[in-house]
């Protein structure tokens, strides 16, 4: 079964531009989060979608927003980029199996802010 | 509040042991043990759930304390292939909150021959 994927891989954007990031989860899992992992803050939460509604937010601000579609692909956007935005981004998918969400991450998007 | 992990850094010979603890101050309803090496992203190892059963294989177990909400990474006979981050990430008991997972700082596990 193949993994979990994301596109772009690596990212360069100036500030104020806006990005998008997209998320393909393992198949017949329906639910993604999204992860932010810098050097100084760790991986910190994002949001999660789960039957393309989002459950779970995380402490960002409005400039970060996501969607999920009927196929269970994920995106999240930025707008208006600053410079610490500069991160890797990960998803994560789960199946999930009755409350057990065993989360398994893709490869990540390495997004970087000038 | 992230959970904090301990220690913060181990320095190994192949076919030590280690031990990587996890401790929220969070009620808890799942920890999740990960392990990520430089330039890739965090690989599952296995989670346990409030009331389930201390996990494992040979080589590699985990246990979790409810009543401390702490939770333990037991590596044996260590080899280099465990060089790495490990990270533990909790999710909280209650509510629609299981696709949610809050991040310890990661614990640097090098093995060296």
């Amino acid at each position: 079964k193949a993994g979990v994927t994301q596109t772009p891989r690596y990212l360069i954007k100036t500030r104020g531009q806006q990005v998008t990031l997209s998320c393909s989860p393992i198949s017949g899992h329906r639910s993604v989060s999204w992860y932010q992992q810098t050097p100084g803050q760790g991986l910190q939460f994002l949001f999660e979608y789960f039957s393309e509604t989002q459950r779970n937010k995380g402490n960002f601000p409005g400039r970060f927003s996501g969607r999920q579609f009927s196929n269970s692909r994920s995106e999240m956007n930025v707008s208006t980029l600053e410079l610490g935005d500069s991160a890797l981004y990960l998803c994560a998918s789960s199946l999930p199996r009755d409350t057990s969400y065993e989360q398994y991450f893709g490869p990540g998007t390495r997004l970087t802010v000038t | 509040q992230q959970p904090v992990q301990s220690p913060q850094a181990v320095i190994l010979r192949e076919g030590e042991d280690a031990v990587i603890n996890c401790s929220s101050s969070k009620a808890l309803y799942s920890v999740h043990w990960y392990r990520q090496k430089h330039g890739e992203a965090p690989v599952f190892l296995m989670i346990l759930l409030k009331g389930g059963e201390q996990k494992g294989h040979e080589k590699i177990s985990a246990s979790f304390n409810e009543k401390k909400q702490q939770s333990s990474l037991y590596l044996t006979a260590s080899q280099l292939s465990y060089s790495g981050t490990y990270f533990c990430g909790t999710g909280e008991a209650g509510g629609t909150s299981y696709g949610k997972l809050t991040f310890g700082q990661g614990t640097i596990l090098t093995v060296h021959p």
